[in-house]
């Protein structure tokens, strides 16, 4: 089982251009979630889905899509990347009640 | 609105020092708390979590954490600190109700463990 696996693990884009992050999960969870990480502000969470076919915003949605393909895809889309999404982004599953969340390695994003 | 405060940003202790690390949170009702530890490069690891019951729970790598209602904290404590648990500690409650189903974390606080 490889649990959650995010691609890329590493990418510079231009500013402007455009990219998907995707993330894929084996652990038969609903509930899947966007961060990102940056120095001194912890994991702040960009969208989540509670469920296949719902997607809600979290804290920073600004600048970001989400689709919810089916119960174990999730991708981030940047449409037109800047400097300030400059970030490590995590996808995390499960996290519901009675259960914690389960982490991918992140991709480490570089907008210049 | 659901938060967490880790007001201690950089921490150093010397191996085998106890170690305390601060969490506060503010939610409206049960909270489910956890701890989770980053390694550099990687991703998150949970060291343990609260649910309910007992309020001193146990965690993996000897760490264990209390939970003060009063207070609304959440610490998590090791009795020695061992070199190799110099990371990124990352406390976070669980937002739970309807359609909702959300993670939120604090800042972090960064541990160095002096030899």
């Amino acid at each position: 089982n490889a649990g959650v696996t995010q691609t890329p693990k590493f990418q510079v884009l231009k500013t402007g251009q455009s990219m998907t992050l995707q993330c894929a999960q084996d652990m038969n969870h609903n509930s899947m979630y966007w961060y990102r990480q940056d120095p001194g502000m912890g994991l702040r969470l960009i969208y989540y889905s509670a469920s296949e076919g719902t997607t809600d915003k979290g804290e920073v949605p600004n600048g970001y899509n989400v689709s919810r393909l089916n119960k174990r895809e999730f991708s981030l889309r940047l449409e037109s990347a800047a400097p300030s999404q400059t970030s490590v982004y995590f996808c995390a599953v499960g996290g519901g009640p009675v259960t914690e969340a389960f982490f991918g390695q992140g991709t480490r994003l570089t907008v210049v | 609105a659901q938060s967490v405060t880790q007001p201690d940003i950089h921490i150093t202790v010397s191996e085998g020092a106890s170690l305390e690390l601060r969490c506060n949170y503010s939610y409206g009702a049960t909270p489910y708390l956890f701890w989770y530890v980053q390694s550099p490069g990687q991703g998150l690891q949970l060291l343990l979590k609260y649910f309910s019951g007992d309020t001193l729970v146990q965690g993996i790598k000897g760490f264990e954490a209390e939970f003060k209602r009063s207070q609304s904290s959440f610490n998590l404590r090791k009795p020695s600190v061992h070199w190799s648990d110099a990371a990124e500690y990352f406390c976070a409650v669980g937002a739970y109700g309807g359609a909702t189903n959300k993670l939120i974390f604090g800042t972090g606080t960064l541990l160095a463990v002096q030899p």
